[in-house]
């Protein structure tokens, strides 16, 4: 078992649709969680992180963390054909190596 | 102004050449990086600087050789290339005391090796 699991998809909604992306983990030692977004031939750019249990917001996008469930989630409300891309979910313990585990990512299309 | 930038992008060359990918960030960061991501999109960590120092070396063949002649330079040589190298190569930044939260990449390096 990896320590981070993502569902690659892809994942098709159309526009409009709330997203719901997630990723499963198993080191209960995570204390930082990230989302990446990649566009195809591009870098992955950071959405957002958290720490520790709860939810962040930023704009369309809201990131959920349940700890209890190693389980954290990445919301996208009224999705956009430009939000089309893969989302790598990523994370780390808060000691030792600071270098984040990333998931597999999940292919996203929002089709018109 | 390309927050980090690498070259070249695209790289098709054949077994057993040997090959650099070159990068630079402009952030100002204190810490660099080389990921690699095959095929099923894993990312995964190769080195890790840190102020020009090594901090990181995975379980990466000695083959490859990351060289990092200021902050703001993070190369990496590739020797004896095989067929199994082929993959993106990114090389990303950050500061080092916002740990692994806040990473930058650059677009990636695609290497075909035939």
């Amino acid at each position: 078992q990896k320590e981070v699991e993502q569902d690659p998809g892809p994942l098709s909604v159309p526009e409009g649709a709330i997203v719901s992306l997630n990723c499963t983990y198993s080191n209960s030692a995570f204390q930082y969680f990230m989302w990446y977004r990649q566009y195809s031939r591009k870098g992955p750019e950071l959405l957002m992180y958290t720490y520790s249990s709860g939810n962040k917001e930023d704009g369309r996008f809201t990131a959920q963390v349940d700890k209890s469930s190693k389980y954290i989630s990445l919301f996208i409300r009224d999705s956009q054909p430009s939000d089309s891309a893969t989302y790598l979910c990523a994370m780390r313990t808060s000691g030792g190596s600071y270098i984040p585990t990333f998931g597999r990512g999940t292919s996203l299309i929002v089709h018109p | 102004d390309t927050a980090v930038s690498q070259t070249p992008k695209y790289l098709v060359t054949q077994m057993g050449n040997d090959k650099s990918i070159k990068c630079e960030q402009n952030l100002g960061h204190d810490t660099m990086y080389w990921y690699k991501q095959d095929s099923k999109k894993f990312l995964k960590i190769m080195f890790s600087y840190n102020n020009k120092e090594l901090i990181i070396n995975e379980t990466v063949p000695n083959r490859f050789s990351p060289k990092s002649p200021d902050k703001a330079h993070l190369n990496l040589h590739i020797n004896s290339l095989e067929l199994g190298d082929s993959a993106v190569y990114f090389c990303a930044s950050s500061q080092y005391e916002t740990g692994g939260n806040t990473i930058y990449f650059g677009e990636g390096s695609w290497l075909t090796v035939v």
